[in-house]
């Protein structure tokens, strides 16, 4: 247990089918991020969320489609994907955006069939 | 664009062996910090560095830092099965900027 929790731990959509993934923290943190580690690839930065409010957004796809209700838990809302967005989705939290201490959750491992 | 290339890529060593992993960068980085994510979880970190030469130790891990902040290695000896796992560096930046990282097997 992290402090950083991410469910569903696994996941297989259709490439027409809409999910969500969803992270939870209460370790008292106020920016809250998502990445995508894809192999052979370095982590990948998708969505950096400080107070509630986006303060990042890394040219992704509008497929995919973040959502922070509060500052402990986030959301991201995933629509019409392609295979090639099978990957570990890694939702990580940090005191705030200049905090380099990151703490990830265990990962949602996504499947697009 | 700031890059951080991790080498080896794969690492598969019997139990009690010595290795050395690197982490390099053509930039400097005002800090570097090493993670490990172990099969089905994800990272955590194990250690920041912060000051040009450093030699931090973690048990039988030591991590340096190089002189001019532009790289970095992690020694562990006498590997054991449970240090298996993705080591990643990342450079300090906003946002963090993380290596391919290394994929050690330690075979008992």
């Amino acid at each position: 247990e992290t402090g950083v929790t991410q469910t569903p731990r696994h996941l297989v959509m259709g490439m027409t089918n809409k999910k969500s993934l969803k992270c939870e923290q209460h370790l008292g943190h106020n920016a809250m991020y998502w990445y995508k580690q894809s192999a052979k690839k370095p982590l990948e930065l998708m969505f950096v969320y400080n107070f509630k409010e986006q303060t990042e957004n890394n040219s992704v796809p509008s497929r995919f489609s973040p959502e922070c209700p509060n500052s402990s838990h986030l959301f991201l809302h995933l629509h019409t994907l392609q295979p090639e967005d099978s990957a570990l989705y890694l939702c990580a939290s940090s005191q705030d955006p200049r905090d380099s201490h990151l703490i990830f959750g265990q990962g949602t491992r996504l499947t697009v069939v | 664009t700031q890059l951080l290339e991790q080498s080896p890529q794969f690492l598969s060593i019997q139990e009690g062996e010595n290795l050395t992993v690197y982490c390099n960068s053509s930039s400097v980085f005002s800090s570097l910090q090493w993670y490990r994510q172990e099969p089905g979880e994800g990272p955590v970190l194990l250690v920041t560095v912060v000051t040009g030469g450093e030699v931090k130790k973690l048990k039988r891990l030591t991590f340096q830092f190089g002189d001019a902040r532009k790289d970095s290695s992690l020694h562990i000896t006498a590997a054991q099965p449970g240090d298996t796992g993705l080591y990643l560096c990342a450079g300090a930046g906003t946002p963090l900027v993380f290596g391919k990282g290394t994929r050690l097997s330690v075979i008992a």
